[in-house]
């Protein structure tokens, strides 16, 4: 049974530009979370989706970000004109229902030049 | 969610036992205690989590005093991949987010 997978794993955007990143869930999950981490810092949630819906999106700058996850195909987490500051690691989570414990991918290492 | 105090850091010899301690003194009945740990810049991992029982799996046991104000995560015979931040993390059952803290960072050496 695959893990949570991620793709892809280091991106790199220049200021401006945008940044797409996929989360494919374990098979028979249908609820994702996306956390960030900044350099030195910890992890800090943004977004909670179960499929087509966001239910949870209070960690999520208001701007610029985006997050969905479709009836088919991977969840996307966007960012639409990156800053230096957008530049951490992104790690998407999956789980079978809510309340229960989440399966993290390896992470996509987002760097804005 | 309650919010949880962990030491900064902790050492321990290869082979022997880690205990790893957490404070919750402010958790209410329906919350559970997760551990996760992270291992150098890889994606958090499961651990373990429990209610109120003490909890077993293949990577580590879990304690909860009786009043459910603190726990242990202990890793039996620590290996040297056993080196990484381990979170303690309160959260109720109807919690979506896991809110990550400072953690432990816990060394293994030979």
């Amino acid at each position: 049974n695959a893990g949570v997978m991620q793709n892809p794993r280091h991106l790199v955007r220049r200021r401006g530009q945008e940044a797409r990143l996929r989360c494919s869930p374990m098979k028979g999950h249908s609820h994702v979370y996306w956390y960030r981490q900044l350099p030195e810092e910890g992890l800090k949630f943004m977004v909670y989706l179960q499929k087509e819906n966001i239910i949870d999106e209070s960690g999520m700058p208001k701007e610029r970000f985006s997050a969905e996850f479709p009836k088919e195909g991977p969840s996307i987490l966007r960012i639409q004109q990156v800053v230096r500051g957008d530049s951490a690691a992104y790690f998407c989570a999956s789980s079978p229902n809510t309340g229960v414990e989440q399966y993290f991918g390896p992470g996509t290492r987002l760097t804005v030049t | 969610d309650a919010k949880t105090t962990q030491p900064p850091s902790m050492d321990c010899a290869e082979g022997t036992a880690a205990n790893l301690p957490c404070n919750h003194s402010t958790i209410s009945g329906n919350e559970y205690v997760y551990w996760y740990r992270q291992i150098h810049s890889q994606g958090p991992q499961y651990i373990i989590h429990g209610l109120k029982n003490n909890e077993t799996n293949e990577m580590a046991s879990l304690i909860i005093t009786e009043d459910r104000k603190s726990s242990t995560l202990i890793l039996p015979h620590a290996t040297l991949r056993d080196t990484a931040v381990y979170y303690c993390i309160v959260r109720g059952q109807a919690g979506t987010a896991l809110i990550f803290g400072k953690g432990t960072t816990l060394s293994v050496s030979s």
